[in-house]
């Protein structure tokens, strides 16, 4: 089946220093991927959606500087959390749409940690 | 707008007894429907979904769902519990034509032996 893989699966990195987490879909092209964030038994909230070769487009509140988009081919797209602080730590998941029947599948998360 | 409500933030059951979980949604347009298990640290994977199809939708793992318009819901059931369903469980809208996924608040399992 159609697998996103996303690396890294656990990051710490110290504050104020940027991260960037990859999402790379394996056997099918990625036209739209979502990128969300989940705090610790909470559910998922959508930060973006990013189309290949065009600019995210954010949801309400999130910060498109501190948050960077990029989905330069249809195979990758990445989030770099830019001057990342203890706040920002989180759980970070990327899906991809499959086709117009609804069918998504999602990475296996990056867990972020600043310190 | 669409909205989805996990009416359990947390059901225990016993190993080999039934599980429901329970979802309600709104939405301005006939909605798709998710149900997705969540393992710790770990991504989403699909049990089923719902498209206008079939009312009652069969999922992996002997789950299985029923689309009630008339409810707005779209509750999640099994049959036996086995240790391995112990999991966060999410319900998912999103309405026809758009393909923006709204995450319930999601329901823990706990599964007794």
């Amino acid at each position: 089946g159609a697998v996103v893989s996303q690396h890294p699966s656990r990051v710490i990195c110290k504050s104020g220093t940027s991260v960037k987490i990859e999402c790379r879909s394996l056997d099918f092209q990625a036209t739209t991927m979502f990128w969300y964030r989940q705090f610790p038994k909470q559910s998922l909230m959508l930060m973006a959606t990013s189309n290949e070769g065009s600019k995210a487009t954010y949801e309400q509140g999130v910060e498109k500087d501190k948050f960077l988009i990029n989905h330069a081919s249809l195979t990758l797209s990445t989030l770099t959390v830019t001057s990342a602080h203890p706040e920002d730590s989180s759980f970070y998941i990327c899906s991809a749409r499959l086709d117009s029947n609804y069918g998504y599948t999602f990475g296996s998360g990056t867990r972020l940690t600043v310190v | 707008a669409q909205s989805v409500t996990q009416l359990d933030s947390h059901v225990s059951v016993s190993e080999g007894t039934p599980v429901l979980l329970r979802c309600n949604y709104s939405s301005s347009y006939s909605p798709s429907l998710f149900w997705y298990v969540q393992h710790p640290n770990k991504g989403l994977q699909l049990l089923l979904k719902y498209t206008s199809a079939a009312t009652l939708v069969k999922g992996i793992n002997g789950f299985e769902a029923e689309f009630k318009k008339s409810e707005t819901s779209f509750h999640l059931t099994k049959p036996s519990a086995h240790m391995s369903d112990a999991a966060e469980y999410f319900c998912v809208v999103t309405p026809f034509n758009d393909y923006k996924l709204s995450f319930g608040a999601g329901t823990t399992v706990t599964v007794r032996a």
